[in-house]
């Protein structure tokens, strides 16, 4: 049981937007730690997605954004599209800096 | 060019120790402030952190499995080697190595993997 929450699963239509949620607590988000989204296409390693709550690494389409609040992270898919079927992960640190993985949503383009 | 690459055994028995060594090029422990993250994946099932290794020499291991865990550094050869003691059938997973930048200049913080292995499947099994 991961100590970060998301969703098991999301699905949205082509073209259509979609929102993946990542809470944690006090002891991690909610302490100020970044929180950096992957995405793990199918028998692939995963591939950084956001780092540090909101940026984008050259590559990754303006069509993904994310945001941070409180003890909690969003990662947005506007514009969905078949390639973006896949699982993302949302990961952050607790207070004694150890690594956290939330369970990993699997998205799946209607 | 950052690249890394898991290898080691693809099968070991329960109560084994298992070793694996990740290769990587396009970055140095001796020329940045760089960690090495080991991270594992059962089949179908989420991302486990497992250690950290530091270009200081520091480490950091998974709360759960620390007292399994070892990581070590060969600058010279550009490897990290993890070990994990006593395997059983639930270790069984994909075991990634990944890259993180973790000072950029003055500023050091917790930092996104930036770039991954591939992987290596190990199946634990008698």
């Amino acid at each position: 049981q991961s100590v970060l929450t998301q969703p098991p699963s999301v699905s949205g239509a082509p073209g259509q937007r979609v929102t993946i949620s990542c809470t944690g607590s006090t002891s991690n988000i909610g302490a100020g730690s970044d929180v950096h989204w992957y995405q793990q296409l199918p028998g692939a390693a995963p591939k950084v997605l956001i780092y540090t709550n909101t940026n984008r690494p050259s590559g990754v389409p303006a069509r993904f954004s994310a945001s941070k609040s409180g003890s909690s992270a969003s990662l947005a898919i506007a514009d969905l599209q078949a390639e973006d079927e896949a699982t993302y992960y949302c990961q952050s640190y607790d207070t004694f800096l150890n690594v956290l993985f939330g369970g990993g949503t699997t998205l799946t383009v209607l | 060019q950052i690249t890394l690459k898991e290898s080691g055994p693809a099968l070991v028995k329960p109560t084994e120790t298992l070793t694996l060594t990740c290769t990587f090029s396009g970055f140095s422990f001796t020329t940045g402030a760089v960690g090495v993250a080991w991270v594992r994946q059962p089949p179908g099932k989420a991302l486990e952190w497992l250690a950290f290794v530091y270009w200081n020499d520091q480490n950091r291991f998974s709360p759960s499995l620390r007292s399994r865990l070892a990581v070590t550094r060969d600058t010279s050869k550009n490897q990290v080697v993890l070990t994990m003691t006593n395997m059983g059938p639930m270790d069984t997973g994909t075991y990634f190595c990944a890259y993180e930048l973790h000072c950029n200049g003055p500023i050091c913080a917790e930092n996104s993997l930036d770039k991954w292995g591939q992987g290596t499947l190990v199946t634990v099994s008698s």
